[in-house]
């Protein structure tokens, strides 16, 4: 069964860019069947995806973090990143990486979510 | 970019009901809609994926029905354990999209 963690600095300072990497154990980062994606959730409000990657380095963003979001992949590591430059305080979050199984279209194994907090 | 709208945000409800959670798309999304049932301080957890089907170790008093434009969610008897938020979420041309989630509490 898939595991992801997310990792990465829990303060960052406004204007400055927010990144993060999440680490897939328990199946292969290069598996035809799923992308990998980033999911945002500030304190007290819904969910939001932020985007996603194929093991081939195919990317899909949200449009409307679009020009500030870069999802990377470095399979040798079975990691894939996350850049969100521009920070302000409104991309306080806590922020999970998960399994996008291609098929279903699902979300279906998520890391336990790291809370970024963007202050200076 | 789809929107997805669901209704009612907050239900009350008892242990032993019957309760229907609604989500409208912006257009139609065909059967590309799944439900996340999230606890407080936890990854959401996937319940149903294209609309009607229940995901691997669901419980079977967790339903979905609908395509197009609007689908729901149905438990057809609450648990203690079910009094959570749920999201619903679309899928189209790689972009996915969640509801504002319903917080279903305790009455």
């Amino acid at each position: 069964q898939l595991q992801l963690q997310e990792s990465g600095p829990g303060l960052v300072k406004p204007s400055e860019t927010l990144s993060l990497t999440c680490t897939v154990s328990g199946g292969s980062i290069s598996s035809r069947s799923y992308y990998w994606g980033w999911i945002r959730q500030p304190p007290g409000k819904g969910l939001e995806w932020i985007g996603s990657i194929y093991y081939s380095g195919s990317t899909y963003y949200n449009p409307s973090l679009k020009s500030r979001v870069t999802i990377s992949v470095d399979t040798s590591k079975s990691q894939f990143s996350l850049k969100l430059s521009s920070v302000t305080a409104a991309d306080t979050a806590v922020y999970y990486c998960a399994s996008q199984e291609y098929s279903f279209a699902i979300l279906d194994y998520w890391g336990q979510g790291t809370p970024v907090t963007v202050s200076s | 970019e789809i929107q997805m709208t669901q209704s009612p945000s907050t239900l009350s409800a008892s242990v032993g009901d019957r309760v229907t959670i609604t989500c409208r798309a912006s257009q139609s999304i065909s059967s590309w809609l799944a439900w996340y049932q999230q606890k407080p301080g936890k990854a959401p957890k996937v319940l149903i994926y294209k609309a009607s089907s229940l995901q691997s170790g669901v419980p079977s008093r967790f339903s979905g029905s609908g395509s197009g434009t609007e689908f729901t969610l149905t438990i057809s008897s609450l648990q203690p354990d079910d009094f959570a938020t749920y999201y619903c979420q679309q899928y189209d041309s790689f972009l996915f999209t969640f509801g504002q989630g319903t917080k279903l509490e305790i009455k």
